[in-house]
């Protein structure tokens, strides 16, 4: 079955630690999208990437990295520059006029 | 800036028709979407506007006027799964697929 699929499924990190997150299609799509999705909110595009070895920053990408080494991989790191991290992280992959989603990672700061 | 407005909850019974209003101000407009989302799962996409008029899928139904920068979303015989929030994103470039997302509809389904 295509799709994309993220880990880890929750995730807790202490103040002041990177943490990266992961995205993997199988879906042969070339652009790829991490957004960030807090409580009673819609989704806010933090990095986007249309081909490999190339990304763009989104609305919010302060505190936030991302690599496109390979087509069917978008990386994210959440460093400790991201002031309030604690939120629902999702990745999608885009084809023609439809974005499919990944089940997403959400992320506790303790 | 750019926006998009919808409202926040809308509330309706088993068997009934809800109509998702959003309206939206953005530098370019190249296709208006919708998307579902259940609590704590991921969107899942509905229907796709690029042209004016109304698109049926099913139980569901999508509109556009793009002269009015407005769209809604019509669901009818309402089930209860059909309690989720709802998102309209426009499509603002022709050559990247990235979406402008509004804040999201919850529909409330009651027996």
């Amino acid at each position: 079955d295509g799709g994309i699929t993220q880990s880890p499924k929750y995730l807790f990190r202490k103040e002041g630690q990177n943490v990266t997150l992961s995205c993997e299609q199988n879906l042969n799509h070339d652009a790829m999208y991490w957004y960030r999705q807090d409580p009673g909110q819609g989704l806010r595009l933090i990095y986007y990437s249309q081909i490999v070895n190339d990304f763009q920053k989104g609305d919010i990408a302060e505190g936030y990295s991302v690599s496109r080494e390979k087509k069917e991989s978008f990386p994210l790191t959440v460093t400790s520059a991201q002031k309030n991290p604690t939120a629902f992280y999702l990745c999608a992959s885009t084809s023609r006029n439809e974005q499919f989603f990944g089940p997403g990672t959400r992320l506790t700061v303790l | 800036g750019q926006s998009l407005e919808q409202p926040s909850e809308v509330t309706a019974v088993e068997g009934a028709i809800v109509q998702i209003n959003c309206t939206y101000q953005t530098s370019g407009f190249y296709g208006l979407s919708w998307y579902q989302q259940h609590d704590g799962g991921a969107p899942t996409f509905l229907s796709y506007n690029a042209l004016d008029g109304l698109e049926e899928t099913g139980r569901f139904s999508s509109f556009l006027s793009r002269s009015d920068s407005y769209g809604y979303l019509l669901l009818q015989e309402l089930q209860m799964k059909d309690s989720a929030s709802y998102f309209c994103a426009v499509r603002g470039s022709s050559n990247t697929g990235k979406l402008i997302f509004g804040q999201g509809t919850t529909l409330q389904v009651k027996p």
